[in-house]
């Protein structure tokens, strides 16, 4: 079985400043893939950013950035300068074995 | 990436009854999701529906509780049957990215927020 944890229910963050979300998951598969998704209070499911198991290359998308640390198995989110519009729930999810598994959220505050 | 759009964005329904949910995406795709999301927690998949194959469920999930249909690689249906206020939840449909360029993503659709009273 694959987990995702998300430690932190809540974090807020002064609007331009920087934040960093944490996620740990565990999977006995050696081909993986881990995401970001966001979900504002509209409720879409938004896809933030991608990182490939594969790939030692940290994921980089504008604002959003990842650090993958795979023997550590750690993927946390870094949202940089940010913005009113980033306030939502975020969810860190893992592909593997043809699932996808959701972490239980964090839900991001952006402080005027 | 799709576009994806679930009918209706929101019901409310009375205990003992069904509904049922549509989720049509605007190109083929061989794989969808039905997933929910109950009352601030996360998403749980239901079940994997692919074209002209049964649904394959997950745990806790069965077929006479949840059945699905999937006519065709543009639209799938999810049935939430015999309902009670324990069904009240947000139900999401979601597609797989293009497997054949790497796409294990998956894109979703705006959800249907259903109440059972």
């Amino acid at each position: 079985a694959q987990t995702v944890t998300q430690s932190q229910p809540e974090m807020s963050v002064q609007e331009a400043e920087t934040v960093t979300l944490s996620c740990t998951y565990d999977t006995s598969e050696s081909d993986y893939y881990l995401f970001w998704y966001k979900q504002p209070p509209s409720r879409q499911m938004i896809l933030v950013i991608r990182q490939e198991a594969y790939k030692q290359q940290n994921a980089t998308e504008n604002r959003f950035s990842v650090n993958f640390q795979k023997a550590a198995k750690s993927f946390s989110l870094k949202i940089s300068d940010s913005q009113l519009g980033d306030a939502a729930m975020y969810f860190c999810a893992l592909f593997g074995n043809e699932k996808l598994t959701f972490g239980t959220g964090t839900r991001l505050t952006i402080i005027p | 990436s799709a576009v994806i759009s679930q009918k209706p964005s929101r019901d409310i329904c009375q205990r003992g009854t069904s509904l049922t949910i549509q989720c049509q995406v605007d190109s083929q795709v061989t794989m969808m999701f039905w997933y929910r999301q109950q009352p601030g927690q996360s998403l749980t998949l239901i079940a994997t529906a692919n074209q002209g194959s049964e649904a394959t469920y997950e745990s806790g999930f069965v077929i006479d509780k949840f059945p699905i249909s999937r006519p065709n690689l543009t639209f799938s249906t999810l049935t939430v049957s015999n309902m009670s206020p324990e069904d009240s939840s947000i139900y999401l449909c979601s597609v797989g990215g293009p497997r054949d360029r790497g796409g294990y993503e998956q894109f979703f659709g705006p959800g249907t927020r259903l109440t059972v009273l």
